[in-house]
């Protein structure tokens, strides 16, 4: 069973730049999450959906931050303009259902100048 | 606010001892904990565990769960170096609109040296 796919994989941008991360759950995966995982914390949840609708969406910095899912499957994740707090991994998950555990992708690590 | 602990934060073991890691919680609408390894990269999927007393057991990971005292333990024992990684704790309680929102801990690092 292939796994959760994101690309890029890593990539540096300078503040006020914009940015795109996408994601490609696991087949069959109905619910897609965007994490973002600072530097020697756990991951923080952006952003939930349920194929392709919104399920949670608390904690994503609007002014900045937009996520799709147009087909309920692929996801992609934008940052615009970056700030340098915005440096981190950002690793997109996905489960079966809207609980349970959640399997993540590889990630990618942004970095800010 | 829901918030995860775990400690201790660093470990350093040598191969072929046995290590406990702890995770306490404080959680409303409390549905499971996961563990997960993480290595240089995305976390990998231990256990999960609803259930208060049942362990949970991979080879030579195991886990319990304490609903009452709001805590987990993952044990590992007979330590190789492989096992080197951070752990991460996550709670998943139940949010708003049917969401379900996992919590995660700083999580533990471990160092295991020949």
């Amino acid at each position: 069973e292939a796994g959760v796919a994101q690309s890029p994989r890593y990539k540096i941008i300078e503040k006020r730049q914009s940015v795109a991360f996408w994601c490609n759950p696991i087949s069959g995966h109905a619910t897609l999450y965007w994490y973002q995982q600072i530097l020697g914390q756990g991951p923080k949840l952006l952003i939930q959906f349920q194929n392709n609708g919104v399920v949670d969406d608390s904690q994503l910095p609007k002014d900045r931050f937009s996520a799709e899912r147009l087909k309920g499957v692929d996801s992609t994740l934008k940052i615009q303009p970056a700030k340098l707090e915005d440096s981190a991994v950002y690793l997109c998950a996905s489960s079966s259902g809207l609980a349970g555990g959640r399997y993540f992708g590889p990630g990618t690590r942004l970095t800010v100048t | 606010e829901d918030k995860v602990v775990q400690s201790p934060l660093s470990l350093v073991v040598h191969e072929g001892d046995t290590v406990t890691l702890n995770c306490s919680y404080e959680v409303t609408n409390f549905r499971s904990l996961l563990w997960y390894k993480q290595e240089k990269k995305a976390p990998t999927f231990l256990f999960m565990l609803t259930s208060s007393g049942i362990e949970k057991k991979s080879g030579r990971l195991s886990s319990i769960l304490d609903k009452k005292e709001l805590f987990s333990i993952l044990n590992i024992t007979a330590t190789q170096t492989g096992d080197s990684a951070v752990y991460l704790c996550a709670v998943e309680a139940r949010g708003g609109a049917g969401s379900y929102q996992l919590t995660f801990g700083k999580g533990t690092k471990l160092s295991v040296i020949p």
